[in-house]
């Protein structure tokens, strides 16, 4: 078993709609969750990160942590043809490496106008 | 943030051949790390570059096929050695400070091995 599972999509939407990713994973000493978004031929840019359980909100984009069931998800509110790109998941455990990350497979979405 | 140039962007390489990757950070950085990253794949760790000290390499990768340098706290390089058609990947600078949590990526190198 991976230690982060994360549905490769392709997720393909309307513009307007609002979209949710979600990735699951095993390591309960996990308590930073990234995600992060890339762009065809660019490198992976950080989108927000949390600590531990809870919701974090950034405009239009909203990361949710729940460590119970060992499940995160980033919401995508009145999403734009412009969102459209592979959204990966990742995640440290406190005492691991400053940095290293374990991610998931990335979730390819579309956004049509 | 920080600002991570790598070069070059892509390259098409003969089989047999080796390739040296750069990553140069606009500021100083506590670690630095080079990703593989397949099509479909998730991110894949192929070690941590130590300043002044030799890397420590993930399961499955080894120093001779990926030597890595890192000669100061802003800069890397990541050598493919004796290229084969199974090492056309893309290959991503990461770096991280102390202070943060995060990871930032370069643009990365899109190999091809022909």
């Amino acid at each position: 078993q991976k230690e982060v599972e994360q549905d490769p999509g392709p997720l393909s939407v309307p513009e307007g709609a609002i979209v949710s990713l979600n990735c699951t994973y095993s390591n309960s000493a996990f308590q930073y969750f990234m995600w992060y978004r890339q762009y065809s031929r660019k490198g992976p840019e950080l989108l927000m990160y949390t600590y531990s359980s809870g919701n974090k909100e950034d405009g239009r984009f909203t990361a949710q942590v729940d460590k119970s069931s060992k499940y995160i998800s980033l919401f995508i509110r009145d999403s734009q043809p412009s969102d459209s790109a592979t959204y990966l998941c990742a995640m440290r455990n406190r005492g691991s490496t400053l940095g290293r990350l374990y991610f998931g497979r990335g979730t390819q979405l579309t956004v049509w106008p | 943030s920080a600002v991570i140039s790598q070069k070059p962007s892509r390259d098409i390489c003969q089989r047999g051949t080796s390739l040296t990757i750069q990553c140069q950070v606009d500021s100083q950085v506590t670690m630095m790390f080079w990703y593989r990253q397949q099509p479909g794949q998730s991110l894949t760790l192929i070690a941590t570059a130590n300043q002044g000290s030799e890397a420590t390499y993930e399961s499955g990768f080894v120093i001779d096929k990926f030597p890595i340098s890192r000669p100061n706290l802003t800069f890397s390089t990541l050598t493919v050695s004796n290229m084969s058609p199974e090492d056309s990947s893309i290959y991503l600078c990461s770096v991280a400070r102390a202070q943060t949590p995060e990871a930032f990526f370069g643009q990365g190198t899109r190999l091809t091995v022909v």
